[in-house]
């Protein structure tokens, strides 16, 4: 079993859609949480980060992290054709550690 | 601010040859960087974990005589993948944490090898 997990899409949605992006773990010592934008052919933009559990805001993007249920999330609210890209979680132990990555999904925001 | 460059963009070379990618931080010193590997629709792996003026700490099963990686300054990784075979074609990603930071790694924009 990986210690992330992630569906790899494809998700395709239409323009102006609220986008839920998810990633489930099995590892309780992750603390904490990121997401990751990659384009094709780029390498990783972070996102979001987020400590523990509880809810994080930056403008359309909201993550959410539940260390009960091992789950994260990523919402993306009126979402536009530029947000198509692929989106990975990450999570890691503690400072300095090894970021553990999720397969990504690829996402697909029709005009 | 946090701009991590990675050069060459693309390179292609023949088998048996050897090949090395560089991977700056420019604005900020990297204590610690980071090589990974991406194939085509799968997530990033990581090779390697490098501390400026210390040897490389490699994942298991990667090959540390194949993959040579120097961090030299604060600022300079570079990966060497040597006697390359078409199965070492691949998308190669540096990143960068920042000194004194806590989680955060800033990725570069990746080098596409392509091993003829």
């Amino acid at each position: 079993q990986k210690e992330v997990e992630q569906d790899p899409g494809p998700l395709s949605v239409p323009e102006g859609a609220i986008v839920s992006l998810n990633c489930t773990y099995s590892n309780s010592a992750f603390q904490y949480f990121m997401w990751y934008r990659q384009y094709s052919r780029k390498g990783p933009e972070l996102l979001m980060y987020t400590y523990s559990s509880g809810n994080k805001e930056d403008g359309r993007f909201t993550a959410q992290v539940d260390k009960s249920s091992k789950y994260i999330s990523l919402f993306i609210r009126d979402s536009q054709p530029s947000d198509s890209a692929t989106y990975l979680c990450a999570m890691i132990r503690n400072q300095g550690g090894k970021l553990i990555f999720g397969q990504g999904t690829e996402l697909s925001v029709k005009p | 601010g946090a701009v991590v460059s990675q050069h060459p963009s693309w390179v292609i070379c023949k088998s048996g040859t050897s090949v090395k990618i560089e991977c700056r931080s420019l604005d900020f010193q990297a204590t610690t960087m980071f090589w990974y590997r991406q194939f085509p629709k799968q997530s990033l792996m990581l090779m390697a974990t490098s501390n400026e003026g210390s040897k490389a700490t490699y994942e298991q099963g990667v090959e540390k005589d194949k993959f040579l990686i120097n961090h030299a300054s604060l600022t300079l990784s570079t990966l060497t993948v040597t006697s390359a075979h078409p199965e070492d074609s691949s998308f190669y990603i540096c990143s960068a944490s920042v000194a004194g930071g806590l989680y955060e790694q800033y990725f570069g924009p990746g080098t596409r090898l392509t091993v003829t």
